[in-house]
């Protein structure tokens, strides 16, 4: 596709409640990053994958947080019994071999109620 | 560890006037440095980088960045500022490729307001 895609937009989850949200790259982008924006606050590093390998979760909070990459291409982030410290914005980036620049994705803002 | 400070919360300007959002780092080893700008609802836009060479980068929008190595700064700049420029600006770092962690670390954002 033209750019980073992620889906859904916004999402209101129950405490307690499983959410998933999916992340499709820039076509032939091999490195996919998650960031986790809190309001008012700069992106955080959550984890990152080179094509299905994730090389670094060293970002993740908790284990109640999880991402995979199975075929290389598109994503997807868990995460577990969600609190509401989660409540957040959570961007996707991709990068391809060539370029030292990431491009992202417009986020899935989370709620947590 | 790497880390960026960007020490204004909100940078004020008049629409006309030169405008500059201040960035400094830390990290070891040679830096790659970023700019990107946030508009509501959006996602991060890359404005510019700095890998290697001239000091002195340009971007998009007429945005320009200047790298100083003894200062460890990175501030941004544009010559004269338009009100469609009013948005959240972040500065990020990552250490250079060969040391492996490919994250970005980015400052805490500065909101810059151009009035007309």
């Amino acid at each position: 596709g033209a750019g980073v895609s992620q889906s859904p937009r916004y999402k209101v989850a129950k405490r307690g409640q499983d959410v998933a949200l999916r992340c499709d790259p820039i076509s032939g982008h091999v490195s996919l990053f998650w960031y986790q924006q809190a309001l008012g606050q700069g992106p955080e590093f959550l984890t990152y994958f080179q094509n299905e390998a994730q090389l670094d979760k060293s970002g993740l909070p908790s284990d109640r947080f999880f991402a995979e990459r199975p075929e290389g291409s598109v994503s997807t982030l868990k995460i577990q019994r969600t609190q509401q410290e989660d409540s957040a914005v959570y961007l996707c980036a991709s990068s391809s071999p060539g370029n030292t620049e990431a491009f992202f994705g417009q986020g899935t803002r989370l709620t947590v109620v | 560890a790497q880390s960026v400070a960007q020490p204004e919360d909100q940078v004020n300007v008049a629409e006309g006037n030169p405008l500059t959002v201040k960035c400094t780092y830390s990290v070891s080893g040679n830096p790659y440095l970023f700019w990107y700008v946030q508009y509501p609802n959006r996602g991060l836009q890359f404005l510019l980088k700095y890998i290697t060479g001239d000091n002195l980068v340009k971007g998009s929008y007429g945005f320009e960045a200047e790298f100083n190595k003894s200062q460890t700064s990175f501030h941004l700049k544009k010559p004269s500022a338009l009100v469609s420029d009013s948005a959240l600006y972040f500065c990020a770092v990552r250490a250079h490729m060969d040391t492996g962690r490919r994250a970005l670390t980015f400052g805490s954002g500065t909101r810059l307001q151009v009035q007309p």
